[in-house]
């Protein structure tokens, strides 16, 4: 059974620090992996998909890495700012029909 | 598009009644996911469906549990009868294509059952 996990649950940085957060999943045969973003209260927002076959993707201030050999992700967000406050999860898809399993996400605070 | 619409956001009810969540996925999606989010288990997929059709429901907990989708636009998930611990966000999410695609969350429903 696909276990994913995020360390650490919980994370507090300076404005203007860069932030990165890992997620490791146990079976490698994935498809992709997608990052997201909780807002409290909110659904999730997409930020990034990864595909078995990539070793990264970016969007603006966002970079994401892939070794799907050892069961790692890395998301990593330049120069943070206080609106990147939220919960930041990966979860991955193991086969056709785009069923995610989800980590537990980490929950970012950025202090001015 | 509007994204994928949920109501009601919030629902409180009283143990032993019956709930029914609603969801609409973003218009041309062919795939769409019921899953719920407590602070022990996160977020958990609980069923979906492929062109209306059900593919996998082994994550419905129990038969109090069904969903059902009778057209490309609309979904429901019924809890009949509720209980304390079916307390939780559920969301629906929707998405184009079989692989690789990004999946589209709704705001998701708060379900608080007394």
């Amino acid at each position: 059974k696909q276990e994913v996990t995020q360390i650490p649950a919980a994370l507090s940085v300076p404005e203007g620090e860069n932030l990165v957060l890992n997620c490791s999943f146990t079976d490698s045969a994935i498809y992709n992996l997608q990052w997201f973003r909780q807002d409290p209260g909110k659904g999730l927002t997409s930020l990034l998909l990864i595909q078995s076959s990539q070793r990264e993707q970016t969007s603006g201030r966002l970079n994401a890495s892939l070794d799907k050999s050892s069961g790692r992700s890395t998301l990593y967000i330049a120069a943070s700012q206080p609106g990147d406050s939220a919960t930041y999860l990966c979860a991955v898809v193991k086969a056709a029909g785009n069923k995610l399993t989800f980590g537990g996400g980490t929950r970012v605070l950025v202090k001015p | 598009d509007a994204g994928v619409i949920q109501s009601p956001r919030h629902e409180v009810t009283e143990m032993g009644q019956e709930v029914t969540l609603r969801c609409k996925p973003i218009s041309g999606h062919d795939y769409l996911f019921w899953y719920r989010q407590t602070m022990m288990r996160g977020l958990e997929l609980l069923i979906y469906f492929n062109n209306n059709v059900p593919i996998d429901d082994s994550g419905m907990p129990e038969d109090r549990f069904s969903a059902k989708m009778p057209n490309a636009s609309f979904s429901t998930l019924k809890i009949q009868p509720s209980e304390p611990r079916d307390s939780a966000v559920y969301f629906c999410a929707s998405s184009f294509g079989h692989m690789n695609t990004e999946a589209f969350f709704g705001q998701g429903t708060r379900l608080t059952v007394v």
